[in-house]
């Protein structure tokens, strides 16, 4: 069973780039999420979709975009990355929004950007 | 104050031991709680949640004191395998989008 699959796992970036990061899931989950995890803090969520054609701002929406074309697929855009967008990028989905459903997450993505 | 906050550690202790962690949240209209883990590079994995009531799993129990505003995580017979992050998940509304993730508290056990 995949469960949430991210792509890539790894990525360096210059200052400026662009880059898109893809997170699938095969459980037919109706939310999807992203957060960053930088040390110090915990996670933080970027943006989230509540169903395919939806998304939303989390807390630190600023620099990225995102869309849900399909119900399995969320991807994270950074138009023109920044140094403070270094960090570890976790996708989740869940079938509902119940507080008492279980969050699956993704395995991460490490971002490095110069 | 942060919403949710938690010792880092880390807690080094042998096998065998009995470990606890707590953590305190600030939002007292909080509903739901949480205990995840964290593998060293990997996702975070829902370990419990914690109910008024209070809530075991084999040596794991987790409790909620609402007066204080904390939770608390109690590890028995602590094993190798139990070294990891422990992440205290507050949510203060409903849906997912609630979720306050604390920065962890990270245990070490040894032989």
């Amino acid at each position: 069973n995949a469960g949430v699959t991210q792509t890539p796992k790894f990525r360096v970036l210059k200052t400026g780039q662009s880059m898109t990061l893809l997170c699938a899931q095969d459980m037919n989950h109706e939310y999807m999420y992203w957060y960053r995890q930088d040390p110090g803090m915990g996670l933080r969520l970027i943006h989230y979709s509540v169903g395919e054609g939806t998304t939303a701002k989390g807390e630190v929406p600023d620099g990225y975009n995102v869309s849900r074309l399909k119900k399995q697929n969320f991807l994270l855009g950074l138009e023109s990355a920044a140094p403070s967008q270094t960090s570890v990028y976790f996708c989740a989905s869940s079938l509902v929004a119940d507080s008492n459903e279980k969050l699956f997450f993704g395995s991460g993505t490490q971002l490095s950007v110069l | 104050r942060k919403e949710v906050e938690q010792d880092p550690g880390p807690f080094n202790v042998p096998e065998g031991a009995t470990v606890a962690f707590n953590c305190t949240y600030s939002n007292s209209a909080s509903q739901s709680f949480f205990w995840y883990r964290q593998d060293c590079r990997k996702e975070p994995k829902l370990l419990m949640s914690v109910y008024s009531s209070g809530n075991e799993d084999g040596r794991f129990t987790a409790q909620l004191n609402r007066a204080s505003q904390y939770i608390s995580l109690l590890i028995r017979d602590s094993k190798l395998s139990d070294s990891a992050t422990y992440l205290c998940v507050v949510n203060g509304g409903t849906g997912f989008q609630k979720l306050v993730f604390g920065t962890g508290t990270r245990l070490l056990v040894s032989p």
